[in-house]
């Protein structure tokens, strides 16, 4: 079994619309949770963490559900800027083991 | 966040043929991480570049394919040696830092074996 697993999609989302992805991950040791954004042919960035008790940046809302072993990823009113592949990352301590899911591919249609 | 350059960003290779990747991070760091991504695969760690030490390699990658020097600690060198087409990919440096331990990545080298 994968040590995390994406939906790959594709999202194909209409402005305005709210999308949800979700993120299993196998180690219930994980530690730290996030998401990453790569727009295509660049390199993959910093989203925003996870946090136990969810965390919300503008339109992003990132939740964590460690009895089911997932992590969410939820937009609100997409933008057509928000096309692009959303890569989740789970670590199991503070070392340098990152385990990258696959990436989920959202656009946004106009 | 730390900033990490690299060089070249793309290079067009002919197979059978070397080509060394440079990464340079704006700040002292102790562990350097090579990853390679292939086309519509996620990253995969190639190995973890310790400056004074050899490199640690991932399964299914090894020294004489793709050595590594990390002669500081703000900068490392990846080789990606007799090149083929399955070699083809982006190969990203990154770092560890910040708050909970973020990775953060250079820009990537692309590169294309023909």
């Amino acid at each position: 079994r994968k040590e995390v697993e994406q939906d790959p999609g594709p999202f194909n989302v209409p402005e305005g619309a709210t999308v949800a992805f979700n993120c299993t991950y196998s180690n219930s040791a994980s530690q730290s949770f996030f998401w990453y954004r790569q727009d295509c042919r660049k390199e993959p960035k910093l989203l925003m963490s996870v946090y136990s008790s969810g965390n919300e940046d503008g339109r992003f809302t990132a939740q964590l559900n460690r009895a089911s072993q997932y992590i969410s990823l939820l937009i609100r009113d997409s933008k057509l800027s928000d096309s692009a592949t959303y890569l989740c990352v789970v670590t199991p301590n503070t070392g340098n083991q990152f385990y990258f899911g696959t990436g989920t591919s959202l656009t946004v249609i106009p | 966040s730390a900033v990490i350059s690299q060089k070249p960003s793309r290079d067009i290779c002919q197979r059978g043929t070397s080509l060394t990747i440079q990464c340079q991070v704006d700040s002292q760091v102790t562990m350097m991480f090579w990853y390679r991504q292939q086309p519509g695969q996620s990253l995969t760690l190639i190995a973890t570049a310790n400056q004074g030490s050899e490199a640690t390699y991932e399964s299914g990658f090894v020294i004489d394919k793709f050595p590594i020097s990390r002669p500081n600690l703000t900068f490392s060198t990846l080789t990606v040696s007799n090149m083929s087409p399955e070699d083809s990919s982006i190969y990203l440096c990154s770092v560890e830092g910040g708050h909970r331990n973020t990775i953060y990545f250079g820009e990537g080298s692309w590169l294309t074996v023909v």
